[in-house]
């Protein structure tokens, strides 16, 4: 069965850098692209970006870009969402999801605190 | 940018009767392939977004038959025929036509009157 897996839970001050990973199983891997969504706590759903996770060719949402770097590991089978230069408005649950939103991580909350 | 516009964002509905959930967007979400690729998504209080549909009127498996998509162009609607319990939670609707880029709608809360 499709499982995607992601990390523990983050607590970085302001202007620090987090790296969330998501490691997929139960299908081939670089045949679907991943996709990164964010949820502020009572808040909507937030399109953050995508990754190809067979050439790592990556788009980002233009409020992520300079911030955002995602990446993958095709021997583990794992994505990886870096933002950086964090501020409080980036608390939030971070998701990932294969393409067209079938599947979804169990999502990763990053609290960004002084 | 696709602008994705959700009303009501607030739905309170008495157990078993009907709900209906409506979505705009503010460019034509017909690919170039002919597929329309609006989906809609349920998250319940603590967790992830499910998809329910795909796109406007596919419903993925294990769904209840009781949701329903329909639209086209930049009209959509999600219905339930009659609302449960186990219903409650924010429904989201999502455009990936305009692909590599998602947009979601601001969401709608169902909850039980």
């Amino acid at each position: 069965q499709v499982q995607l897996v992601q990390s523990g839970a983050e607590v970085k001050k302001p202007g620090a850098s987090v790296s969330v990973s998501c490691k997929a199983s139960g299908y081939t891997f670089t045949n679907y692209y991943m996709h990164w969504v964010r949820q502020a706590p009572g808040q909507g759903l937030e399109w953050m970006g995508i990754i190809n996770p067979s050439g790592g060719t990556t788009t980002y949402a233009q409020n992520f870009q300079g911030r955002v770097t995602m990446t993958r590991d095709t021997s583990t089978s794992t994505v990886y969402m870096e933002l950086s230069s964090l501020r409080s408005e980036d608390t939030a649950l971070y998701y990932c999801t294969r393409d067209q939103g079938d599947y979804w991580g169990q999502g990763t909350l990053v609290t960004v605190s002084s | 940018d696709v602008v994705m516009t959700q009303s009501p964002l607030s739905l309170p509905v008495t157990l078993g009767q009907p709900a209906s959930i409506s979505c705009r967007s503010s460019q034509s979400l017909v690919h170039s392939d002919g597929n329309t690729y609006l989906n809609w998504f349920q998250q319940r209080p603590g967790q992830s977004p499910r998809r329910l549909i795909y796109k406007v009127s596919n419903r993925d498996s294990g769904v209840p038959d009781r949701f329903s998509g329909s639209g086209s162009g930049t009209d959509f609607t999600l219905k339930i025929s009659r609302v449960e319990a186990e219903d409650v939670g924010v429904y989201y609707c999502m455009q990936g036509t305009h692909w590599p880029l998602w947009t979601f709608g601001q969401g709608t809360k169902v909850e039980i009157k």
